[in-house]
């Protein structure tokens, strides 16, 4: 089976800032990867698939690339709204099934 | 608008059974495949299983193969997850999504229920 691991797990920053979070897999998946963010309290929301594509409606601060075995979430300039946790998505074929990484908290600095 | 609609909270014992369920609209709710979602308390995301109304066509995580079951009921729009006797290691928030693919073969969840809290304490 495929697995993902986000790093950091924990990331401190301010209002403004840029940060990255990265997706490892540990085979290759081409650009099969989709981001989400989930607030406190919140069922996730999906903010990117196919590693790049933005989901109708997510601000364009948010950007993912990568292709392979890696992957980034990117987010250029921090908004207060923006301090969530963050996971990472594929599908392995054979057997199907989903899995998630770890998950990335963004707390503020 | 597509909104999936998740049952209320739940307190149950060890030992006692359980179905909570998610209700589909403003969509074919019986043409898009359905996955439920555990969240343990402060942990992150599982994926559980999948569904597709259409034709019941299920798919189980091997961490739940056997722990839980997946239904739908395409008349009415709704798929459940059961449990036949719960633990307390059942004690999380369950999600259902609905799963979306593209043209590329790329696989994820464009919509989510609200959640559904599982307590389970004697």
């Amino acid at each position: 089976d495929i697995q993902l691991t986000q790093s950091p797990s924990f990331l401190s920053a301010s209002v403004g800032d840029r940060v990255t979070i990265s997706c490892r897999a540990s085979q290759g998946i081409s650009n099969y990867l989709a981001w989400y963010q989930q607030k406190p309290g919140e069922a996730p929301k999906l903010l990117i698939y196919g590693a790049s594509t933005l989901q109708t409606g997510v601000p364009s601060r948010f950007s993912g690339s990568g292709s392979g075995t890696e992957f980034t979430l990117t987010i250029s300039s921090l908004r207060p709204e923006d301090f969530a946790a963050y996971y990472c998505q594929q599908v392995n074929r054979y057997p199907f099934m989903y899995t998630f990484g770890q998950g990335t908290k963004l707390e503020m600095k | 608008e597509v909104q999936l609609v998740q049952s209320g909270a739940e307190v149950q014992k060890p030992g006692e059974s359980l179905k909570i369920s998610c209700k589909g609209s403003g969509y074919s709710f019986s043409r898009y495949w359905i996955a439920w979602v555990r969240q343990m308390p402060g942990k992150g995301l599982e994926w559980m299983g999948i569904i597709y109304p259409s034709d019941s066509d299920t798919t189980y995580s091997p961490s739940f193969q056997g722990r839980v079951t997946i239904s739908a009921v395409k008349s009415i729009d709704t798929a459940y997850l059961q449990w036949s006797s719960l633990e307390a290691s059942d004690t999380a928030m369950y999600y259902c999504a609905m799963a979306a693919t593209n043209l590329n073969g790329n696989y994820y969840f464009d919509y989510w229920g609200q959640g559904t809290l599982v307590t389970v304490s004697s």
